[in-house]
């Protein structure tokens, strides 16, 4: 699976939309593109995913670029609750990589007052 | 909604003794799978099952065991807890990859801290 990156940590005012990068430069033509979240001592909470086209679901909407090498996952309306580690993975689907799932350092989010 | 089920979240047991680890989920998926996550080190895939009675050995099978008697549920085994298990354990499920156009998105539970002491 290819490599993504993320920034470190970011942060943002409640109520306003939280915009999340992710760069996968080296992706390939059918590797889907997941998001996680990772809530403090929880296991981690499946947003959304894609492959070519921009998704969006109740909880985030994820814009996928062109080149496909870059994308953002949006929170549009961000709460406390929404503090979390986020992370990008991208992943083909199939039985050749069954369970596998590699989370890199991801990007802390805060969410502040 | 998707639901995977951990039984315990909070487990403290001493070394050498049997643990069990157990996990249902009620989307009739496929595969289950059993990781442990640890600071530093991400999430490690310990075993996994594409069907009743099956396994297959992940990344760090060594010093665990699973059984799959039902579909809907995957239980994992320490036969002789030692302290380097310490961890967060999560079980996950998903559809097999070739089943939905949409794909085989991993759900987790809610984990299980264990501490051997």
């Amino acid at each position: 699976d290819a490599k993504t990156t993320q920034p470190p940590s970011m942060d943002c005012a409640e109520g306003r939309a939280a915009n999340l990068p992710c760069n996968h430069s080296t992706i390939s033509g059918n590797e889907y593109v997941y998001w996680y979240r990772q809530i403090h001592s929880q296991g981690p909470q499946y947003i959304i995913h894609g492959l070519k086209n921009n998704e969006t679901n109740e909880m985030a909407s994820l814009i996928i670029t062109e080149d496909r090498k870059s994308s953002t996952l949006i929170l549009p309306h961000a709460t406390l609750r929404d503090t979390a580690v986020y992370y990008c993975i991208v992943r083909v689907h199939g039985s050749s990589n069954t369970g596998k799932l590699i989370f890199g350092q991801g990007t802390t989010l805060q969410v502040k007052p | 909604d998707v639901k995977v089920t951990q039984s315990s979240r909070y487990l403290v047991k001493r070394t050498g003794e049997k643990v069990f680890l157990e996990c249902v989920q009620d989307m009739d998926h496929e595969n289950m799978f059993w990781y442990r996550q640890d600071p530093g080190l991400g999430l490690r895939l310990i075993y996994f099952s594409y069907d009743v009675k099956m396994k297959e050995k992940g990344d760090i099978p060594e010093g665990y065991s699973v059984s799959r008697e039902k579909k809907e549920r995957f239980s994992l085994i320490l036969e002789s807890a030692s302290t380097n298990q310490t961890s967060m354990y999560l079980c996950a499920s998903s559809t097999p990859g070739d089943r939905w156009a949409s794909g085989n998105t991993i759900y987790f539970g809610e984990g299980s801290w264990l501490t051997v002491v």
